[in-house]
Formats: structure tokens, C-alpha cells, sequence
């Protein structure tokens, strides 16, 4: 069974701190997503990743794909309260029809 | 409207009760996926259709019954839930192509089966 680790679970922060959430397989990616999801709704797709060692730019948010496509990190810059919410990698193994697996999340809380 | 919608956004529901989860996605995909999300659980991948051909359904109790009557249109029939059903549904849609993967969400079902 592939699994997906992420970590921490959960973080609490000051605005205007930066952190960084990662996520962890024991198994390759052929692709790999970052998804964030507030109360009450469903995730929304922030990045893909494809090729090992990528690095993406979202305004304060900066996505790295490892060299050997096992894991992937998110780090967010001078974190604002908006950026609350609970972060999700999902990672395609290249099997059928390209369903993804997902981890348990990052609970992220930044208070003003 | 425009992307994922879903309905109804909450029910609550008797164990003996039937109800349906009615799911549509404006982005001219051909991939839809019905996915529960339990409170400390990844989210969990229940069915999965391709050009209204189910083509995964992942050992998921024969008291969810899917139907995909065209590529926009998803349900999920419920009957005779158990409390442990309790949970937030969410369809998602995708273009199903080499190398691309990205699925996009509907705001979720919230379930509550008493």
C-alpha cells in the first residue's frame, strides 16, 4: 500500500512567520499536487509538480519537488492569516487512470 | 456556473432512509470521482468513472451505489447508511491525460446519519 506522510500535522504560527509543510513517500511520483482546503469546502489545486528537483513559485508560496520524486515540500513565506487552512499532497503513481493518493494534511492556523 | 458543484451541501439522514448526492462539473471533463473524507483519515477514493465508464470502485460497501449517466453528471445513492457513513463527500472531475493528473473539487456533501 503506498502512503503519503505529512508533516506536521498541525501548525500554529504568528502572521508574518514562514514555515515549511512536507510531504513523504516511500514510493516514486510521476506527478505530484498540492491541494488547500478550508472549513466546510473541498480542496482546490494550488500546484502540480512533474519533474524531479522542480521548484514552483505561488506569490509567498514556494513548491520543491524532490531530486527523486519521493517528496515534496511547501514553504510559505511571512504567513498571513488568510493562508489558514489545511494543506493536502496528493501524489500520482502512474497507475490506472491516474488516480491520485493523498495524505492526512497539514492543519495550518496563522493568527493575526 | 462554473466548475464543481454539489447537492445538496448538507444532509442528515436516517439509517433507513434513501437519498442521492448529485454532483456536476462545467470544465468538459471525462473523468469523475466520488471521494469521502473522514475526520483523521486521508481522504479516502470511493469511485471512479471515465467517459461514464466506472472503472474503479474501491471495496466500497454495496450500500453506495454510483451513477454516471453522462460525463458531466455524477450521483452517489444512498441507503441504509450506518453512523460510521457520517462524513463529507466530494466529487471531483479531471481531463484524464499522459502526465496530468489535476482534479478539481466540488465544495463536498456534508453527511450526518442518524
Amino acid at each position: 500500500t503506498q502512503l503519503l506522510e505529512q508533516s506536521p500535522q498541525f501548525l500554529s504560527i504568528q502572521e508574518g512567520e514562514n514555515l515549511t509543510v512536507y510531504c513523504n513517500s516511500s514510493s516514486v511520483f510521476s506527478s505530484l499536487q498540492w491541494y488547500r482546503q478550508e472549513p466546510g469546502e473541498g480542496p482546490v489545486l494550488l500546484v502540480t509538480v512533474v519533474t524531479g528537483g522542480e521548484v514552483k513559485k505561488l506569490k509567498r508560496l514556494t513548491f520543491q519537488f524532490g531530486d527523486a520524486r519521493k517528496d515534496s515540500s511547501l514553504h510559505i513565506t511571512a504567513a498571513q492569516p488568510g493562508d489558514t487552512g489545511l494543506y493536502l499532497c496528493a501524489g500520482n503513481y502512474g497507475g490506472s487512470q491516474g488516480n491520485l493518493i493523498f495524505g492526512k494534511g497539514t492543519k495550518l492556523s496563522v493568527k493575526p | 456556473e462554473t466548475g464543481v458543484t454539489q447537492t445538496p451541501r448538507h444532509l442528515v439522514m436516517g439509517m433507513t432512509n434513501k437519498k442521492s448526492l448529485k454532483c456536476e462539473q462545467h470544465l468538459g471533463h471525462n473523468a469523475m470521482y466520488w471521494y469521502k473524507q473522514s475526520a483523521k483519515k486521508p481522504l479516502e477514493l470511493m469511485f471512479v468513472y471515465n467517459f461514464k465508464e466506472q472503472t474503479e470502485n474501491n471495496s466500497v460497501p454495496s450500500r453506495f451505489s454510483p451513477e454516471c449517466p453522462n460525463s458531466s453528471h455524477l450521483f452517489l445513492h444512498l441507503h441504509t447508511l450506518q453512523p460510521e457513513d457520517s462524513a463529507l463527500y466530494l466529487c471531483a472531475s479531471s481531463h484524464q491525460q499522459t502526465g496530468s493528473y489535476e482534479q478539481y473539487f466540488g465544495p463536498g456533501t456534508r453527511l450526518t446519519v442518524t
